[in-house]
């Protein structure tokens, strides 16, 4: 299993420019979730899908498009980039391991920077 | 809201040291509470876990105890190697949106030999 996929490895955008940041699990993993990490401040929640079709907001959603039309893949759109949205960006795939628990596996990353 | 509170770092220490990375939380409901270690240039992994109060949570050496009385969940190893450096989070999930985590900010453990 190659487990959770991330491309690219590391962008450079112009202020207004978009892009798609791809993410695919190989787990059939029903759930998945969007994460930026930014300095001193951990990872934060952008998007999440329960499932094919269902997608929801997470802590900070805004500027952020996301869509789950297979089980596999979780693309993150970027529609009109800003620097404020210079981060690391994590994908994250996981299944219920309990009652309300569930087990996370996260891709290596996309260093994103907007000029 | 949830909310987890962890030490600021760098820490620094000499290899076969004691480390300890405190950690706390708020929550409205029962959280899941989480270690995860991010080694240089890769993504996070999951290091150890505990789903209740009194459980410890224990993996390479690491120990984490649930303690819900003081809503803190400590990350503990006895003797740290030069391969322990990376940055170690604290998270938690609330058991009705458990797939949505919570993290702290983050500690950088740096290990000289």
């Amino acid at each position: 299993n190659a487990g959770v996929t991330q491309t690219p490895k590391f962008q450079v955008l112009k202020t207004g420019q978009s892009m798609t940041l791809q993410c695919a699990q190989d787990m059939n993993h029903e759930y998945m979730s969007w994460y930026r990490q930014d300095p001193g401040m951990g990872l934060r929640l952008i998007h999440y899908s329960v499932g094919a079709g269902i997608t929801d907001q997470g802590e900070v959603p805004n500027g952020y498009n996301v869509s789950r039309s297979t089980t596999e893949d979780f693309p993150l759109r970027l529609l009109s980039a800003a620097p404020s949205q210079t981060s690391v960006y994590f994908c994250a795939s996981s299944y219920p391991t309990g009652p309300g628990t569930y087990e996370q596996y996260f891709g290596p990353g996309t260093r994103l920077t907007v000029t | 809201g949830d909310s987890v509170t962890q030490m600021e770092g760098p820490v620094t220490l000499s290899e076969e040291a004691f480390l300890t990375i405190n950690c706390t939380y708020t929550a409205t409901g029962y959280p899941s509470l989480f270690w995860y270690v991010q080694y240089p240039g890769e993504g996070l992994q999951l290091l150890l876990k505990a789903t209740k109060a009194d459980d410890k949570g224990s993996n390479k050496g690491f120990e984490a105890t649930y303690r819900k009385e003081t809503t803190s969940f400590h990350l503990e190893k006895g003797s740290v190697q030069v391969s322990d450096s990376a940055v170690y989070f604290c998270a938690l999930s609330d058991r009705a949106a458990g797939n949505k985590l919570t993290f702290g900010g983050g500690t950088r453990v740096l290990v000289k030999p």
